[in-house]
Formats: structure tokens, C-alpha cells, sequence
């Protein structure tokens, strides 16, 4: 089945600072992934859609100035907090579809758990 | 924006029970799919539906693509204390962005 890795699972960071996630598909390529953003006991809030090779395309509310987004290749794309601060504290999941065909369908990484003190 | 309204918002069942949930929009979708996801992971996929009054099976699992186009119901059989965790319905639009909406999830309880 299609494998999605993201890394890191967690990390621990100072305000101010910029963390980056990665998230690849390890078995397919994907020319679009999703970045979203769970508060606990809510659903998946999607921040932003990643397209290989162009620029994201942002959801309403999402600064993608705070966000940055990059898809370098089919297979890997990153997602940086700049200047990260204790309310950017969140568990982040990134998604690849699959393109293969007529249906589509999204695979998760296992999220980030980003905790900023 | 669209919305999908999924019920229950939490169960709690005794092992051995079966459980239903469902979603629905007042949007007409293209494929309907069903993921669980368990504390601290990412959502697995479960079921995919493509196709309106479409029934398709994974072990216990069972679920359908309303025949409108606007719904989807899961069924778990014969459930185990595993089964534990939120399930959400993600729908996509006939425009093809590509991006899923979500319902709000369901979670599941067993007592064994």
C-alpha cells in the first residue's frame, strides 16, 4: 500500500525559533500533498495544498508567510513554522494523493506533535 | 463553505456489538472515503467509495456511497476492544480539487 513518511514525529522548541517538517511518499509519487492542522478532539483543518514544481495554494486564515511550503520533487515536501510561538503548538499531518487513475485518494503521514515553549 | 455533519460524535459499546455512523452534506461528492485514526497518529484509510449505492467490505468494516450522493454510512461488526478510536468520513467534491472535507469524527469506545 502507499506509504507516507513524516518526520520529525515530534519536536520541542524555543519561541522564535523555525522548525520544518518533512513529509514523503516512500512507494509513490505524488505531484500533490496536504498540510493539516488537528487541535485536540477536533477534526483535520487543512492549511494548505502543495503542488510540485508551484507555489502552495493557501487556505483562508492561513499565513503563508508563517507557513512556508515547499515541493521540490514528487516525493518530498516541506512544511517550516518561522518563528514559531507557543499558539502555533499543534499536531501536524501531512497527506500525498495519489494520482494514479481517475480516483484519487489522500495517505497520511503519522503527524508532528510541535510543542513551542 | 461545505460542511459534512457526521453522527455520533462518540459511542460506547460493549465488545461484540456492532456500530453504525454516518455523514451528510448538503453537497454532492465524488468519492467518499473513511479513515480511523488513533491517538497521536496520522489517519488511516479504511474504505474508499467511488461510485453512488456503491457497498464495499473490509473485514468487519462495511460501507456505503449514498445513492444521492450526499451521504455515506460505516458499519463495524462483531466489534473488539482495537476497534477504539476516532473514525472520520472525508468527502471529495465534484470539482476535483483534490482537497477532502472532513466530518467531525466519531469516537469509538468498547468495553471488553
Amino acid at each position: 500500500g502507499a506509504v507516507v513518511s513524516q518526520h520529525p514525529s515530534r519536536v520541542i522548541c524555543k519561541s522564535g525559533t523555525s522548525v520544518k517538517i518533512e513529509c514523503r511518499s516512500l512507494d509513490f509519487q505524488a505531484t500533490t500533498m496536504f498540510w493539516y492542522r488537528q487541535f485536540p478532539k477536533q477534526s483535520l483543518m487543512l492549511m494548505a495544498t502543495s503542488n510540485e514544481g508551484s507555489k502552495a495554494t493557501y487556505e483562508q486564515g492561513v499565513e503563508k508567510d508563517k507557513f512556508l511550503i515547499n515541493h521540490a520533487s514528487l516525493t518530498l515536501s516541506t512544511l517550516t513554522v518561522t518563528s514559531a510561538h507557543p499558539e502555533d503548538s499543534s499536531f501536524y499531518i501531512c497527506s500525498a494523493d495519489t494520482t494514479g487513475g481517475f480516483y484519487d485518494i489522500q495517505y497520511f503521514g503519522a503527524g508532528t506533535r510541535l510543542s513551542v515553549l | 463553505g461545505q460542511q459534512l455533519n457526521q453522527s455520533p460524535q462518540s459511542m460506547f459499546i460493549q465488545e461484540g456489538e456492532d456500530v453504525s455512523m454516518n455523514c451528510t452534506s448538503s453537497s454532492i461528492f465524488n468519492t467518499w472515503l473513511w479513515y480511523k485514526q488513533e491517538p497521536g497518529e496520522g489517519p488511516v484509510l479504511l474504505i474508499a467509495l467511488y461510485k453512488a449505492g456503491e457497498l464495499t467490505s473490509n473485514g468487519r468494516l462495511t460501507a456505503q456511497f449514498g445513492i444521492t450522493r450526499k451521504d455515506s454510512f460505516l458499519n463495524i461488526s462483531a466489534s473488539i476492544p482495537s476497534d477504539v478510536g476516532i473514525y472520520f468520513c472525508a468527502g471529495q467534491l465534484s470539482s476535483n480539487t483534490g482537497k477532502l472535507i472532513f466530518g467531525q469524527g466519531t469516537t469509538l469506545q468498547v468495553k471488553p
